[in-house]
């Protein structure tokens, strides 16, 4: 099936650091998305990319859509302890509704 | 406001046995889908409804059916477990199936012996 690739796997980062994470694929999509999952808990919408090019903010998150429509970027800014968790790319692809996802990074700020 | 609720949240089965996971949400959204999360991956499609009325196979439908009762409610059910489908389970919901913007319920976290 489709596949996205997420990385890093896992990023260990300092307080205050800015942390930056990608997401590729080989397939078009006509949508990304971002997605923060926190233990025990469902995942949560971030950030939404409809167009080619386009940069988004969210307060200290930056995504943008991949010029190709094959990539996606997330940033985090002045990364803060509440940061922690799973952060999930997701594209859609414009033959269907499906979503396909990436495998996810895992953010943990050391102590 | 409650959003996604899910039900149970923790089963425990054995194999072969059958349940039923339920969900509801309250957000009056016309998009229902269930996914399962295993370790080290991403979230996987078993089913989806676009809209009230119709359902549709995702990535990973096999061992599952599922049923749109009604605007609000989406369940799926297991009829043989099978401990393959160890894993946690989630409901989510989106206003409209083109966008992908999807509110997701706590998750139901499923072991099979």
């Amino acid at each position: 099936g489709q596949q996205l690739n997420q990385s890093p796997q896992s990023m260990f980062i300092q307080e205050g650091e800015d942390v930056s994470m990608n997401c590729t694929s080989s397939s078009i999509f006509n949508t990304w998305l971002w997605y923060k999952q926190d233990p025990g808990e469902g995942p949560v919408l971030l950030i939404a990319l409809y167009k080619a090019g386009e940069l988004t903010s969210n307060g200290r998150l930056t995504a943008q859509f991949g010029i190709t429509r094959k990539d996606s970027f997330l940033n985090i800014s002045a990364s803060i302890p509440s940061d922690v968790g799973i952060y999930f790319c997701a594209g859609q692809l414009n033959s269907n509704y499906q979503l396909i996802w990436g495998a996810g990074t895992k953010l943990i700020i050391k102590p | 406001n409650a959003g996604v609720t899910q039900t149970p949240k923790f089963q425990v089965l054995k194999t072969g046995q059958s349940m039923t996971l339920q969900c509801a949400q309250d957000m009056n959204h016309n998009s229902m889908y269930w996914y399962r999360q295993d370790p080290g991956m991403g979230l996987r499609l078993i089913y989806y409804s676009a809209s009230e009325g119709t359902t549709d196979k995702g990535e990973v439908p096999n061992g599952y059916n599922v049923s749109r009762l009604n605007k609000r409610e989406f369940s799926l059910r297991l009829e043989s477990a099978a401990p393959s489908q160890t894993s946690v389970y989630f409901c989510a919901s989106g206003l409209l199936a083109t966008t992908g913007e999807l509110f997701f319920g706590e998750g139901s976290r499923l072991t099979v012996l």
